[in-house]
């Protein structure tokens, strides 16, 4: 029972153009959206978050938008540079409950330079 | 300055055989989690723990057992391993373990488990 699709496994951008990674999911009930990033060997590092009472939020390069009527978020990275290369993780979350810790598959961000 | 550490880095063991994997964080958070990575790169949760109590047990075989000795530490033990327990496990932690669930995750590097 799959809450959240991420249903690109890879993307690949050029360096200085935009790079759009989609997130989709189904329980009504996430109002909280988190997205992190992860090089080979790593651990999952925090990105970025939204919450739901907004439908953008941006932190410099990054922008996340949620659309909570199509139950769907993008993550926009511009410019893209090289070392964004890595997978990118969304992780949507029920507030106030433990148990909606879910990820999607992520996605293989490529900036090809 | 490691926030998240977890050890070994790499496990590679038989079946049947027990095995632990430590984890220790640094951040004065106080839940922590483990989390499995399979071959398809899903990261399911599999425990957490907030302030030294279990309040995430999901679907694991009972052969999986956490333990907390305090806040910073969470271990996961291993009993008759099968070789579909062969995955990356990563520690995670986070501060706010009542309805503070917005606090992200801090993840250790992970350790990669070859059950052959």
């Amino acid at each position: 029972d799959q809450q959240v699709k991420q249903n690109s496994p890879s993307l690949s951008v050029q360096e200085g153009r935009i790079s759009i990674l989609n997130c989709d999911y189904t329980n009504s009930m996430f109002d909280y959206f988190l997205w992190y990033k992860k090089y080979p060997a790593e651990g999952p590092t925090f990105l970025i978050s939204i919450s739901s009472i907004k439908d953008k939020n941006e932190d410099g390069r990054f922008t996340v938008f949620l659309n909570k009527s199509a139950k769907h978020l993008s993550l926009h990275i511009v410019p893209s540079q090289p070392g964004d290369s890595a997978v990118y993780f969304c992780s949507p979350r029920v507030g106030g409950s433990a148990r909606q810790l879910t990820f999607g598959s992520g996605t293989q961000l490529t900036v090809l330079p | 300055d490691t926030a998240v550490s977890q050890t070994p880095k790499y496990l590679v063991t038989q079946m049947g055989n027990d095995k632990s994997i430590k984890c220790e964080q640094n951040l004065g958070h106080d839940t922590m989690y483990w989390y499995k990575q399979d071959s398809k790169k899903f990261l399911k949760i599999m425990f957490s723990y907030n302030n030294k109590e279990l309040i995430i047990n999901e679907t694991v075989p009972n052969r999986f057992s956490p333990k907390s000795p305090d806040k910073a530490h969470l271990n996961l033990h291993i009993n008759s391993l099968e070789l579909g327990d062969s995955a990356v496990y990563f520690c995670a932690s986070s501060q706010g373990g009542g309805s503070s669930y917005n606090s992200p995750l801090h993840f250790g590097n992970g350790t990669r488990l070859t059950v052959t």
